[in-house]
């Protein structure tokens, strides 16, 4: 079945660190990539997304590219605010028209300290 | 901007009593969804509606599980009989379009923090 591996947190960094939070996938076809970030008491906000090998997903700085020859979605930041600290859940959906459901990794909690 | 709400924030209950989640999706959607998040693991997917009717269930929701949309605003989450391993963040989310692409974005509700004593 499909599933997302996201590294474990929590991750802290300092402001203006480089930051990078490993997702590898696994999937039958080409699936839909997501990035999603939960604020401290709010709900799941997509960050970002690629829909296709080799397609950038990028907001607010942060980027991701679809590896499909790593199956991975990696997320990347060159320099990070105390604001970013928040929950982040790499997802992906299968391909096919049927397929409605996300599958999620464990999320990955950051820190950054001023 | 629009978004998705859901209502309570939490909620408590004893084991075997009924409990409904209600979700209010962005005006214009027409695919509702709903996942779950035990403490400390991850977001499930449970089910997901269109045009009043299930358009595609996962195996955790079984028999126990209904969903409805009771009016036009409206997306209710039911548990008939709720167990212990029933606590869980409960999330709402919608989508707007019916192809592939457009079914993409899911805009996701705060939650709904169910807790089962």
């Amino acid at each position: 079945g499909n599933s997302v591996t996201q590294m474990e947190g929590p991750v802290t960094l300092s402001e203006e660190a480089f930051l990078t939070i490993n997702c590898t996938y696994t999937a039958t076809g080409y699936p839909s990539l997501f990035w999603y970030v939960q604020y401290p008491g709010e709900g799941l906000q997509l960050l970002l997304k690629a829909t296709k090998a080799d397609d950038k997903g990028s907001n607010k700085g942060f980027e991701a590219t679809y590896r499909k020859e790593t199956t991975s979605f990696h997320l990347e930041k060159g320099s990070v605010q105390v604001s970013d600290s928040a929950v982040y859940f790499c997802a992906l959906r299968p391909s096919g028209g049927g397929a409605d459901g996300l599958t999620f990794g464990k999320g990955t909690h950051l820190i950054i300290q001023p | 901007e629009p978004e998705v709400t859901q209502t309570p924030s939490h909620q408590v209950t004893q084991m075997g009593q009924e409990v409904i989640l209600r979700c209010v999706p962005i005006s214009n959607h027409l695919y509702f969804y709903w996942y779950r998040q035990i403490l400390g693991q991850k977001v499930e997917f449970l089910v997901s509606f269109y045009n009043n009717e299930i358009s595609e269930k996962s195996e955790i929701f079984d028999d126990q599980f209904s969903v409805e949309r009771p009016d036009g605003s409206n997306f209710t989450l039911k548990i008939r009989s709720t167990k212990l391993e029933d606590s869980a963040m409960y999330f709402c989310a919608s989508s707007e379009g019916v192809g592939y692409t457009l079914r993409n974005t899911q805009y996701f509700g705060p939650g709904t923090r169910l807790t089962v004593l």
